[in-house]
């Protein structure tokens, strides 16, 4: 059964870059699918960041296009978002899901601190 | 981008009961609309895809309806585990886009 884990650093310091990694296992990354990345801040809703094809095509968010960089990487199952010049703002749950119109399989969420 | 919002924010419920949320969307989004459930500390689950579509292993207690701008959720026969927060999100366009949720507790 396909599962997505997300990993990284919970603490980031304002200015530097945010780095998560979504590891898909139980399966491989397929072709029919888009992985997109999607962040909640505390007790707040839910925010779409971006999207990456299996081939590598990417879609951001323009509110968040200038500071972000999704990845994939096919050969390792591993999905990975880049998010640079961070601020207390981007303190959130940070969770990988994988998208066919709608998400049908998310990650268990990582909890990214922007703090000094 | 497209906005959409969620009515109510919050209600409150009994077990047994018939509760609607609605979801309304800043244009047209031709049915490109699932709805999710959230507990605490837990990633969302997609309950309905395409405004109607029950998602596989969902309870049937759980129904979409709408077109056009305006979306329903409805929960039949309301159970303890049904207390969460609800979504409805856009699949229409990039961005992609949810509503700002609505948390129902179970009384």
């Amino acid at each position: 059964q396909l599962q997505l884990q997300g990993s990284g650093p919970g603490l980031v310091k304002p200015s530097e870059t945010l780095s998560l990694t979504c590891s898909v296992s139980g399966g491989s990354i397929s072709s029919n699918y888009y992985w997109d990345w999607i962040r909640q801040p505390p007790g707040k809703g839910l925010e779409w960041i971006g999207s990456i094809s299996y081939s590598g095509a990417t879609y951001y968010n323009p509110s968040l296009k200038s500071r972000v960089t999704i990845s994939i990487d096919t050969s390792t199952n591993r999905i990975s978002l880049r998010l640079n010049s961070v601020t207390a703002a981007d303190t959130a749950v940070y969770f990988c899901a994988r998208r066919w119109l709608y998400y049908g399989l998310w990650g268990q969420g990582t909890l990214v601190t922007v703090s000094s | 981008d497209i906005q959409m919002t969620q009515s109510p924010s919050s209600l409150s419920a009994s077990v047994g009961d018939r509760v609607t949320i609605t979801c309304r969307a800043s244009q047209d989004i031709a049915g490109s609309l699932a709805w999710y459930q959230q507990k605490p500390g837990k990633a969302p689950k997609v309950l309905l895809y395409a405004s109607s579509n029950l998602e596989s292993g969902v309870p049937s207690r759980f129904s979409g309806s709408g077109s056009g701008t305006h979306n329903t959720l409805a929960i039949s026969s309301l159970q303890p585990e049904d207390s969460a927060t609800y979504y409805c999100q856009q699949y229409y366009t990039t961005p992609f886009t949810f509503g700002q949720g609505t948390k129902l507790e179970i009384k």
